[in-house]
């Protein structure tokens, strides 16, 4: 069993949709948890980041973490076409020499369409 | 945020040649990184770019085949050593900024490696 699970999709979606991006892990240690946006021939890009369970919002980003199910998500609202890429969620424990490790999920591609 | 530049940003290599990619920090960061992104597959981390000692391998890669340099606080490289096929992947760099309570970690572009 792989630490990070996360469903490859594809998932395409219309334009305006919310979509629903999502992994789930085994590893309690990991403290620390990310949403990568990486377009093709790109590296990642950053999205989200947040340590606690709950929610944080950032324009039409929304991360959601729930570490008693160990189960993180990634929701954008008003979806665009420029938003079509693969979405990587990663994690890492905190401390140590786990300072800075990500261990990722298989990525989602996802598409948009007009 | 930080700012990184990877050099090659993309090479074909011939079969049992090394080659050295670079990886160039706009600021002073202590933690640096290596990936690997095989074709269709997610991100796995190669090493820790140490500066000023050893790099430390993650389980499956050993120094021999990618021998890591960390010089001072903005500069890396990784070398990818007599390559096959195999070895046809996106290398890339990250860093770590922030405290050892709480993290951002950013890539650079890659460096898109074919061998044939």
């Amino acid at each position: 069993q792989k630490e990070v699970e996360q469903d490859p999709g594809p998932l395409s979606v219309p334009e305006g949709a919310i979509v629903s991006l999502n992994c789930t892990y085994s590893n309690s240690a990991f403290q620390y948890f990310m949403w990568y946006r990486q377009y093709s021939r790109k590296g990642p890009e950053l999205l989200m980041y947040t340590y606690s369970s709950g929610n944080k919002e950032d324009g039409r980003f929304t991360a959601q973490v729930d570490k008693s199910s160990k189960y993180i998500s990634l929701f954008i609202r008003d979806s665009q076409p420029s938003d079509s890429a693969t979405y990587l969620c990663a994690m890492s424990a905190v401390g140590g020499t786990s300072y800075g490790k990500l261990t990722f999920g298989q990525g989602t591609i996802l598409t948009v369409h007009p | 945020s930080a700012v990184i530049s990877q050099k090659p940003s993309r090479d074909i290599c011939q079969r049992g040649t090394s080659l050295t990619i670079q990886c160039q920090v706009d600021s002073q960061v202590t933690m640096m990184f290596w990936y690997r992104q095989q074709p269709g597959q997610s991100l796995t981390l190669i090493a820790t770019a140490n500066q000023g000692s050893e790099a430390t391998y993650e389980s499956g890669f050993v120094i021999d085949k990618f021998p890591i340099s960390r010089p001072n606080l903005t500069f890396s490289t990784l070398t990818v050593s007599n390559m096959s096929p195999e070895d046809s992947s996106i290398y890339l760099c990250s860093v770590s900024t922030g405290t050892s309570s709480g993290n951002t970690i950013y890539f650079g572009e890659g460096s898109w490696l074919t061998v044939v």
